[in-house]
């Protein structure tokens, strides 16, 4: 069935330090990939998402592009700040849009 | 807008007794998600809704889990009788899907946070 499986954590960084969270799926046909981050306390938001191949989703600094041909969906920031500290969820959405796969999530700590 | 609105926040209750958690969606949102998350895992799809009908229920445990969305609109899971291994956090989402289709955007509540002893 389908799956996504991303990079296991806690990932700490520095302030202003380069971010990549890994990101792989497994899926028939073409899915739509997401990237939600759950803040402390409060429920998961969407921060990026793409629904074709070498689609780039974007926001707040952060970006992620749709590879097909290594079925990944990795995000990246180039210069992380506190307040990016959060769980990093990656998800799916399979490609009849009826079912919906979240990763395991990372957490990630940014130190000043 | 108003966001995702859940209650309780917080619920802690012994074995074998029942509890009820409730969602209200963002107005306008037809489909309607209840998630389970256990401590360290990302969100498990319990059911989804389209408007008022269950068009998936296949990962809810029928035994003890039931829910309703009345008039298409507030949703309430209930568990009875509860059991250890339900301690978890339980999310609700919904979204606007003109097609019923998943992959649009959906809006998590903060979720309720579930400790049975």
């Amino acid at each position: 069935g389908d799956s996504v499986t991303q990079m296991e954590g806690p990932v700490t960084l520095s302030e202003e330090a380069f971010l990549t969270i890994n990101c792989t799926y497994t899926a028939t046909g073409y899915p739509s990939l997401f990237w939600y981050v759950q803040y402390p306390g409060e429920g998961l938001q969407l921060l990026l998402k793409a629904t074709k191949a070498d689609d780039k989703g974007s926001n707040k600094g952060f970006e992620a592009t749709y590879r097909k041909e290594t079925t990944s969906f990795h995000l990246e920031k180039g210069s992380v700040q506190v307040s990016d500290s959060a769980v990093y969820f990656c998800a799916l959405s399979d490609y009849t849009g009826n079912q919906f796969y979240f990763g395991t999530g990372t957490s990630l700590t940014v130190i000043p | 807008e108003a966001g995702v609105v859940q209650s309780p926040r917080y619920k802690i209750i012994e074995k074998k007794q029942p509890v009820a958690f409730w969602c209200n969606p963002i107005s306008g949102h037809n489909t309607l998600y209840w998630y389970l998350q256990n401590l360290g895992q990302g969100p498990e799809l319990l059911i989804r809704y389209e408007n008022e009908e269950a068009v998936d229920d296949s990962q809810l445990p029928k035994d003890r889990f039931s829910a309703e969305r009345l008039k298409g609109v507030d949703s309430t899971l209930k568990i009875q009788p509860a059991e250890l291994g339900d301690s978890a956090v339980y999310l609700c989402a919904s979204s606007f899907t003109p097609g019923g289709q998943a992959s649009y955007e959906q809006y998590f509540g903060p979720g309720t946070r579930l400790t049975v002893t």
